[in-house]
Formats: structure tokens, sequence, C-alpha cells
């Protein structure tokens, strides 16, 4: 059993290069989500997506897109990197989301980013 | 503006004692809140939950309170563990709308 499975673990990226986050889920969730967690502030949501062809922004998008053409996948990109999205970025699903289920998350192990 | 708060950034606890994770939120439109545990290197794992509806929910060594008068929430261990040391996050959320997280408080059971 899988999971949630993100890629890479680790990665270092010079201001103003871009690179796509891998998240791939094996349950078949409809819900999927990107989250930051940075020291103080908690998770923070940047994009989610409630099945394949739909997406909308969370709290903190700037910077980020994502798109979601299969139920397994959802990609994060950054487009220019900047030394404020160093972070640890988690990607997490569940089988649904909203009208009444309150279904819980289920997480990747994170990607450790550093932009220098 | 942080939604939720865990004003404990640690907390250390004996083998064998209760801990007692305390977490505080100022949206009275949450209906629905969760205890996350994560270990370093690892995702957070979902621990336990409770509806707005209810004031107590147990989960074997696991219970989770919630004073919706106080916006209030705890988490209790019991007997602690080792093991149960990581980084615990509260989270909430209203209806369909997603979910907004506290900061964490690190947990460490001193055998």
């Amino acid at each position: 059993n899988a999971g949630v499975t993100q890629t890479p673990k680790f990665q270092v990226l010079k201001t103003g290069q871009s690179m796509t986050l891998q998240c791939a889920q094996d349950m078949n969730h409809e819900y999927m989500s990107w989250y930051r967690q940075d020291p103080g502030m908690g998770l923070r949501l940047i994009h989610y997506s409630v099945g394949a062809g739909i997406t909308d922004q969370g709290e903190v998008p700037n910077g980020y897109n994502v798109s979601r053409s299969t139920t397994e996948d959802f990609p994060l990109r950054l487009l220019s990197a900047a030394p404020s999205q160093t972070s640890v970025y988690f990607c997490a699903s569940s089988y649904s989301w909203g009208g009444g289920t309150y279904e819980k998350l289920f997480f990747g192990s994170g990607t450790q980013l550093s932009v220098l | 503006d942080q939604q939720v708060k865990q004003n404990s950034p640690s907390l250390s606890v004996q083998e064998g004692r209760i801990s007692i994770l305390n977490c505080d939120y100022t949206n009275s439109m949450f209906d629905y809140f969760l205890w996350y545990k994560k270990y370093p290197a690892e995702g957070p794992t979902f621990l336990i939950s409770i509806s707005s509806i209810k004031d107590k929910n147990e989960d074997g060594r696991f219970t989770v309170f919630l004073n919706k008068s106080a916006k209030h929430l705890s988490l209790h261990i019991v007997p602690s563990q080792p093991g149960d040391s990581a980084v615990y996050f509260c989270a909430a959320r209203s209806g369909a709308n997603n979910l907004f997280f506290g900061t964490g408080t690190r947990l460490t059971v001193i055998p």
C-alpha cells in the first residue's frame, strides 16, 4: 500500500528556476491538496482539487500552479522560485470532501525545498 | 491571522503520566476538529477527531475534549508512552471548507 507518494524528497533550487513537485496517490481519492509547512506558521493550504479537471486556490497560492489531469496525480509547479518558497511541502488526499462528509486527510512524507 | 492556535510550542511529560495538548480557535463556524501527529521526516497522520455536536471523543489512550463556549479543544494522552513523542497539530474546518492547522506542539515523553 503506497498511499500518497511525493518526489523528490529534497531539492535545492536557485532563484528564478522552475520545477515540479510530484504527488501521486493510489487510493482512488477524489480530493487532493498541497500544503507548505513553515516554522511558526503551521500547515498552510496552497492549492486543492476536488476531482480530475477541477482545481482551486487555497490560502497561499501565489507563485504556484497546479493541474489535475488524472485522479491519481496532482503536481505542484513553481514557476520562478524565490527564497520565500523555501519550505517543506506536503501533498495530501482524501476519499471525498465536503457535503457533510468529514474525511480525514492522508499525507505524503514531504519535500524539503531550499531556494538559494 | 491564525484561526487555529497552539500556544505551547513544546511539552515534556514523564512516561506513564498524562499529556494534555491544547488548541484554541477563533472562528465560531468551525464544526469539525482533528488532531494529527507528525514524526520527523514523515507526513502528518490522522489521530482523532470530534464533531462540534459532541464535547468528548475517545479512542484508546487518546481523548479529545471540545469546549465550544471557550473555543478550546484539548487532546489527552493517558498513559503517555515514549513512542508518543512527536509534533501534534490541531486542525479545524467549517462545512465543506478547507482545513486550518495550528502551528503544532512538540511532545517529548521521557522514559
